[in-house]
């Protein structure tokens, strides 16, 4: 069954530094999504993506944030300059886009993020 | 706002039937889903229901929705050891022409011998 894979499943990372977080979408999918998960808390929505453009952000995502499809299977979550408040699990999810009010989210395995 | 709320914990016997309640804010969510959430691992999609339903059942699994009262409930019958994990209660809202799903802060159910 397809799944969507996530790399590395743990980044540890000094403050101050970029990391850029990998998720290859399920292969026919047209609508990307980025969740995160600071420890304990809930699952908060961050950015979706559509045909190559940002489609909605939430106003964690700020500036030093973006994402990108650099080709035709990655999808990345780029963090410029981590603190130490950006630890935490980050998902991301593919969805088939067959109609807005029907798309199903399907999430990959997550990646740890730990900021020092 | 946007808001969904979940008791956090669930503890019941192997083979009794598990009820995780579930309560949300949004009238015009269209779909309601369960995640599960296994130590270590991301988000399987469990089931979902549409809004204009009140009942589906899955195998093992019956979701009840109450769309007056913003109430969602998932049933786990026969509940068993590999049931033991985080369940996630998440509704869809559309903006835009995009959905994006808010989630409540998860059940963990621990199942019992």
């Amino acid at each position: 069954e397809p799944e969507v894979t996530q790399t590395p499943s743990h980044q540890v990372t000094q403050m101050g530094q970029e990391v850029i977080l990998r998720c290859v979408p399920i292969s026919n999918h047209l609508y990307f999504y980025w969740y995160r998960q600071i420890l304990g808390q809930k699952v908060e929505f961050l950015v979706s993506f559509y045909n190559n453009e940002i489609s909605e952000k939430s106003e964690i995502f700020d500036d030093q944030f973006s994402v990108e499809r650099p080709d035709g299977s990655n999808f990345t979550l780029k963090i410029r300059s981590t603190k130490l408040e950006d630890s935490a699990m980050y998902f991301c999810a593919s969805s088939e886009g067959r109609g807005w009010s029907t798309d199903t989210q399907y999430f990959g395995p997550g990646t740890r993020l730990t900021v020092l | 706002g946007e808001d969904v709320e979940q008791s956090l914990f669930l503890s019941v016997r192997e083979g009794d039937s598990s009820v995780i309640n579930c309560t949300y804010t949004d009238s015009s969510s269209t779909y309601l889903y369960w995640y599960k959430q296994e130590p270590g691992a991301g988000l399987q999609l469990l089931t979902y229901i549409f809004s204009n339903m009140d009942m589906k059942q899955d195998q093992r699994l019956t979701v009840l929705l109450n769309k007056k009262d913003k109430h969602l409930s998932l049933r786990i019958a026969d509940t068993q050891t590999g049931d033991s994990a985080i369940y996630f209660c998440a509704e869809t809202l559309v903006s835009g022409g995009y959905n994006k799903l808010i989630f409540g802060a998860g059940t963990r159910l621990a199942v019992h011998p």
